[in-house]
């Protein structure tokens, strides 16, 4: 158990609909990162918040957004969905702001849009 | 732009074995690289980490050697065993995107009997 927790682990949802996935950082941990995993790809940076700041921004689509709250979760917004947006979506968490801090990973939420 | 490669999707090797597993980078400024290990249905976890001022890093089974002329990492386990069998991620950041992780495709280890 990493300590970070996602949640819902699976989603089915329809095209064109949105969803919102949500992410509970370790304790104590300040940063959060949001991944993408499409099939057979390597994990896909989206965002970064730190302490409640975006910090760092990949290639993150318009039609999705993040954000973190004081209680340092966050929540990743998707929009407007495509069948291209189904993949698994993990959140990850560490103590500092840079990348080189050993990340501790949930077990994803696997997003299915049909 | 696949800023970190690894070549080999698949790998298979006997029990007490060493498995080589390599990345290759082509970003001159990764100065940090990292391997984690995913189970199916888990997120992944960390396993061992190099800094660029470094050309291995040992712990335990687990070596990770760098080339930085040759842009070039290889994780080394030894003795490999069946509980070793996952995706094996490769991943580097660095001056200019030290708040991320980018990360290579992956290859699959499987440890066999």
């Amino acid at each position: 158990d990493s300590g970070v927790t996602q949640t819902p682990k699976h989603l089915i949802t329809a095209t064109g609909q949105r969803v919102t996935l949500r992410c509970s950082p370790r304790s104590g941990d300040l940063s959060v990162y949001w991944y993408q995993q499409s099939l057979d790809q390597g994990l896909q940076f989206l965002i970064q918040y730190y302490n409640g700041e975006e910090r760092a921004k990949g290639n993150i689509l318009e039609r999705f957004s993040a954000q973190q709250f004081p209680d340092l979760h966050s929540e990743l917004n998707l929009s407007s969905l495509e069948l291209g947006d189904s993949a698994l979506y993990f959140c990850a968490s560490s103590v500092g702001h840079r990348a080189n801090t050993e990340a501790f990973f949930g077990q994803g939420t696997r997003l299915t849009v049909v | 732009d696949q800023q970190v490669k690894q070549n080999s999707p698949s790998l298979s090797v006997q029990e007490g074995r060493i498995s080589i597993l390599n990345c290759d980078y082509t970003n001159s400024m990764f100065d940090y690289f990292l391997w984690y290990k995913k189970y199916p249905a888990e997120g992944p976890t960390f396993l061992i980490s190099i800094s660029s001022i470094k050309d291995k890093n040992e712990d335990g089974r687990f070596t990770v050697f760098l080339n930085k002329s040759a842009k070039h990492l290889s994780l080394h386990i030894v003795p490999s065993q069946p509980g070793d069998s996952a995706v094996y991620f490769c991943a580097a950041s660095g001056a200019g995107t030290a708040s991320k992780l980018t990360f290579g495709t992956g290859t699959r280890l499987q440890v066999t009997l």
